[in-house]
This record gives structure tokens, sequence and C-alpha cells, in this order.
């Protein structure tokens, strides 16, 4: 299988405790995006990463979040001190630089599943 | 700030007939994106839309995208059980350093196919 893969697939924790969410992303693909979907909802910008530089945050990423792409292939994404409220599915994406069609076209893994008892 | 609102959120058809779901923006783009999400799954992509006047189209389903209106349309045709699904649009923030996959996603239209 080649496409974006994330586990665990689904996370049960208690407030307070911390998470680390893994994602692989397409082997060629340079480009790596976390979004987080609540239900009802659309996917929201978190994060992108363009090799191992994090390049842009959404202010929804508060400081008990962090990301990381040490070697610019997988990425984690670690919540700290977790909430009832980041209660969602945590979504990977990647891309490849490119133009044409495939410009800034996501392709997504299945989503992490988080709930904060 | 850019939004993206799309109607209608629900959505119930009979297999066989058309309909279509819009998609409106609020600011500049320069991109349009619409995506498949079947319930516990990930996000499909199905199509790109990059400059006013784009159609396209795949199977049953056609995309349209007028820039100056900024509005999209989803239409389907003839439509099967297959197509259930949620169907979200995304817009790409305009000149938005280089991501280009900082998207701004509608809340999805959530489309229920009956016999």
């Amino acid at each position: 299988d080649t496409g974006v893969s994330q586990n665990p697939r689904h996370k049960i924790t208690k407030r307070g405790q911390n998470v680390t969410f893994r994602c692989d992303p397409i082997s060629e693909h340079n480009r790596l995006y976390w979004y987080r979907q609540t239900l009802g909802q659309g996917p929201e910008f978190l994060t992108y990463f363009q090799n191992e530089a994090q390049l842009e945050k959404s202010r929804l990423l508060s400081d008990r979040f962090s990301a990381e792409r040490p070697k610019g292939s997988f990425s984690t994404l670690e919540i700290q001190r977790t909430e009832q409220g980041d209660s969602a599915m945590y979504l990977c994406a990647s891309s490849p630089e490119g133009s044409g069609r495939l410009i800034g076209e996501l392709f997504f893994g299945e989503g992490s599943r988080l709930t904060v008892l | 700030e850019l939004k993206v609102e799309q109607n209608p959120l629900f959505l119930s058809m009979q297999e066989g007939k058309n309909y279509t779901i819009y998609c409106n923006y609020s600011t500049t783009s320069d991109r349009l994106y619409w995506y498949r999400q079947d319930p516990g799954k990930s996000l499909e992509s199905l199509f790109v839309l990059l400059s006013n006047g784009a159609v396209k189209q795949e199977g049953r389903l056609m995309a349209s995208l007028d820039t100056k209106a900024r509005l999209s349309t989803l239409h389907i045709t003839a439509a099967v059980h297959d197509l259930s699904a949620t169907y979200f649009c995304a817009v790409a923030r305009a000149h938005h350093g280089g991501s280009q996959g900082n998207l701004i996603f509608g809340k999805g239209t959530k489309l229920s196919v009956k016999p």
C-alpha cells in the first residue's frame, strides 16, 4: 500500500495524558500536513512541513501541540496534557512538489481518532 | 478571513435523480477542490479546479468553477446508491506562502441516495 499511513487509528486517553500520533506520507511527497476534523465539520489546517522544515502553523495549534518531521519522512504530532476539547480525528496529508493538476492536491490518510475522557 | 459555505448540508436523493451541491467562498482564491469522504474513511480527491469557467467530469459527477461569483457547483447526474458519502469543497488561501495545501474546507454535504 503506497498511500498515507497513520497510527494509531484510534486512541482513548484520560484528560491530562500525553498522546502521540504518527504519519507516514507517500514516499515521494515532500510536503506533509496535519489537519483536525471534529464531528460534522470539515477538516481544519493545523500545520505544514516541507521536508523537515515546519513552515506554517495555525493558531489552532496551541502550545500543548507539537509536530515534528525530523528526517523529512514520517511526522509525529504530540498533544500534551490532553483536554476533552482535543477529541477529534487528526488527519495527515501529503502532496508532491510540482505544478499543474497536482498543485496543492492533498492525499489524506485515514486519520487517528482521539477520544479524551 | 476566507470562509467557505456549502449548501445543502444534508441531501437525501432518490436513485436516478439529478441534484447540485453549491460551494460559496468569501475571498479570492486560485484553486478549489472537491473531496469525498465515506464514514470512517479518508478524504478522496475528486476534482481540482484552477481557473474561471473550469469544468471537470468524472462519471456521474461534474464540477464547475465561477471565480467571479466565487461559486463552485458539484452536479450529480442520475444518482446511484454508491454516491452516498459526504462531499467537501475546499479553497486554497490565496498567496499563502508556499504550502499550497493550507485549505479552508466547507462543512460538507452529507448525501444519501435511496433506492
